[in-house]
């Protein structure tokens, strides 16, 4: 079946421009997160998803950063006024429950802020 | 959540065994014990999970020990297409707790 998808695959915009990053989960997955890559870097969580509430938005690294899903499903990363600390590459990944349960991975937005 | 401590990188060549070993001292009771893998330029992929003793499938095998306090991933005969950056990470299975991802361990492997 189909696997986590995201898109755009790769973003370049000016700083102090919004972006909008789409993430659409394996049909069936309650869980879904955000992480985000920096070159070379671990991933960093941002936010996870039960169904459409977030129970956990501890990683949001400031007001500028937001996200929302609807219907259980389809889930968008916003970040308002970008900043060239927000370049890095955003991983999306859905699971059939929270916690520990297997994440599936999608191939990431990569952002370029300039 | 569970702290983990695993070694920045680590050298193998071809059909060798890498064992990479993870240290969580403070796990709780409730937690599993789970290990991912990233290629470059994609996400990660589960590769193995485990509660305690020995869990084993068709790529890898995770040992832990009664205290838990510890894992160890164990690759098999390792190819040049396991050179790759290895997560471990412990967490429980609530659907309100999140797993927190390290910088990992680079598994070079050489010719």
């Amino acid at each position: 079946g189909a696997g986590v998808s995201q898109s755009p695959s790769n973003k370049v915009t000016e700083k102090g421009k919004d972006v909008e990053l789409r993430c659409d989960p394996i049909s069936g997955h309650t869980a879904l997160y955000w992480y985000r890559q920096s070159l070379g870097q671990g991933l960093e969580f941002l936010i996870y998803f039960q169904g459409n509430s977030a129970p956990d938005k501890s990683g949001l690294p400031s007001d500028r950063f937001s996200a929302e899903r609807t219907g259980g499903s389809v889930s968008t990363l916003t970040i308002q006024r970008t900043q060239q600390e927000d370049s890095a590459v955003y991983l999306c990944a859905s699971s059939l429950g929270g916690g520990s349960k297997e994440q599936y991975f999608g191939p990431g937005t990569r952002l370029t802020v300039t | 959540l569970a702290k983990t401590t695993q070694p920045i990188s680590m050298d193998s060549y071809e059909g060798q065994e890498v064992n990479i070993t993870c240290s969580h001292n403070n796990i709780a009771t409730n937690d599993y014990i789970t290990w991912y893998q990233q290629f470059p330029s994609q996400g990660p992929r589960f590769i193995i999970q485990g509660y305690k003793t020995k869990v084993t499938n068709e790529v890898a095998s995770l040992f832990i020990p009664a205290d838990r306090k510890s894992s160890t991933l164990s690759l098999p005969r390792v190819s040049l297409s396991d050179t790759a950056v290895y997560y471990c990470l412990v967490g429980s299975h609530s659907g309100y707790s999140t797993l927190t991802f390290g910088k990992g361990t680079m598994l070079l492997v050489s010719p």
